[in-house]
């Protein structure tokens, strides 16, 4: 099976930029995704890598290297709104490629 | 044009009553898929719909959990004889299609409905 770490929690200042990291052991990769939560509302869609390399869409980045089973969501030029659960969540051939298995999500809290 | 919906938003019942959830998938999207949050954790996948059938129904956690989709629109994820460790929100989602090895095929998730078994 799948197994996806993420940090618990992680704290920030308005303005600044933070890393998000997630490693995973998967036995037939075939994407990896990040949403964002915020509580109570539904996840949203952030970004999708199914290659090596970065993924840059506005302030939000993401990255992939394979062959470690990493990858990081890097968020810019912080804002309070930006508070919210980042899950990461991958693809597996092996496993029914079709359904997504997420970690336990990152809490992010932005203060000013 | 609107997004997935789920009624009721909530619901309370007592341990061994029966419970049914409601998804409505975005308009022409033939996959839907089921998946369960408990507190602090992601999603945990329960069920997927391609079309009218169950393709993958590996995450339904005993037969306690039953789901249909008979007309490959809505759908109806049933509980049988509830029990306090069901207490989750329950969210659905939905994607144009199945999708294919390597392709993007976004999930939209719908608002969830959080269900309290007392």
């Amino acid at each position: 099976g799948q197994n996806i770490d993420q940090p618990t929690e992680m704290t920030a200042t308005e303005g600044a930029i933070v890393q998000i990291n997630c490693t995973y052991q998967t036995s037939g990769f075939n994407g990896l995704f990040w949403y964002q939560q915020h509580a109570g509302e539904a996840p949203t869609f952030l970004s999708y890598n199914v290659l090596d390399g970065l993924e840059e869409k506005g302030r939000f980045s993401s990255f992939l290297s394979r062959s470690k089973g990493y990858s990081y969501l890097l968020l810019k030029e912080l804002q309070m709104k930006d508070s919210a659960s980042y899950l990461c969540a991958v693809r597996d051939l092996n496993t029914g490629f079709q359904k997504l298995v997420f970690g336990t999500g990152t809490r992010l809290l932005v203060s000013p | 044009g609107a997004g997935v919906s789920q009624t009721p938003s909530n619901k309370v019942t007592e341990k061994g009553k029966y419970v049914e959830l409601r998804c409505d998938p975005i308009s022409g999207h033939t996959a839907l898929y089921w998946y369960r949050q408990s507190l602090g954790q992601g999603p945990e996948f329960l069920i997927y719909f391609q079309g009218t059938g169950a393709a993958d129904d590996s995450g339904l956690p005993n037969d306690r959990f039953f789901a249909v989709r008979p007309e490959g629109s809505v759908s109806t994820l049933k509980i049988q004889r509830t029990e306090r460790g069901d207490s989750a929100v329950y969210l659905c989602a939905s994607s144009l299609t199945g999708g294919t090895s390597g392709s993007y095929n976004e999930q939209f998730f719908g608002p969830g409905t959080r269900l309290t078994v007392l």
